[in-house]
């Protein structure tokens, strides 16, 4: 089945941990993205990727960090530096200068 | 940064009922996109709008992109259950070599008394 997928559904982490969230998608987008909701909040975008190999900031991009090594892959890192990183986190794809498309989300607990 | 306002924050209707929500800015915005989101989950697209003036709907929805084109409303006609949840807008910008950045509302949730 095509479509965006993120791993865990759930995420746990300890003080002064660092931990790293999945992205995949199969559906041959060039874009990616990664957002943070809060509970009664829009989202708010941490970073995005537009090709392989290159990234750039959003606007809350502190405490975090990303690579694109390969076109299906974003994952996002939220280091020991984030120190508010309860969150729900979700992925989102879409073409060059298309409408972005969501995963399911995970959600980030603390310890 | 950008901001949207979105109204209302909350709706609490009967089933069968019509619904209306909408989104302003101060910003101008290339594109205007309305999704919903149930709990847990991620936002799904309802309606994709890309010109100002623009009139579209998919099924019972309806969503227009503001002349201005800093404003957008969505319509929800003869409510179901199933409509239950929160409803985003986002603008859409042009970034630096094409990519696509959104703003979001701070959503309305919608709940329905059957």
């Amino acid at each position: 089945d095509g479509g965006i997928t993120q791993s865990p559904k759930y995420l746990f982490r300890k003080e002064g941990q660092n931990v790293t969230l999945s992205c995949e998608q199969n559906l041959n987008h060039d874009a990616m993205y990664w957002y943070r909701q809060d509970p009664g909040q829009g989202l708010r975008l941490i970073y995005y990727s537009q090709i392989v190999n290159d990234f750039q900031k959003g606007d809350i991009a502190e405490g975090y960090s990303v690579s694109r090594e390969k076109k299906e892959s974003f994952p996002l890192t939220v280091t020991s530096a984030q120190k508010n990183p309860t969150a729900f986190y979700l992925c989102a794809s879409g073409l060059a200068q298309e409408t972005q498309y969501f995963g399911p989300g995970t959600r980030l607990l603390v310890l | 940064g950008q901001q949207l306002n979105q109204s209302p924050q909350s709706m609490f209707i009967q089933e069968g009922e019509d619904v209306s929500m909408n989104c302003t800015s101060s910003s101008i915005f290339n594109t205007w996109l309305w999704y919903k989101q149930d709990p847990g989950e991620g936002p799904v697209l309802l309606i994709a709008l890309y010109k100002a003036g623009e009139l579209t709907s998919n099924g019972r929805l309806t969503a227009q992109f503001g002349i201005t084109r800093k404003d957008s409303f969505l319509n929800i006609s003869a409510s179901i259950p199933s409509d239950v949840g929160i409803y985003f807008c986002a603008g859409q910008l042009r970034g630096n070599q094409g990519a696509q950045k959104l703003v979001f509302g701070q959503g309305t949730r919608l709940t329905i008394n059957p």
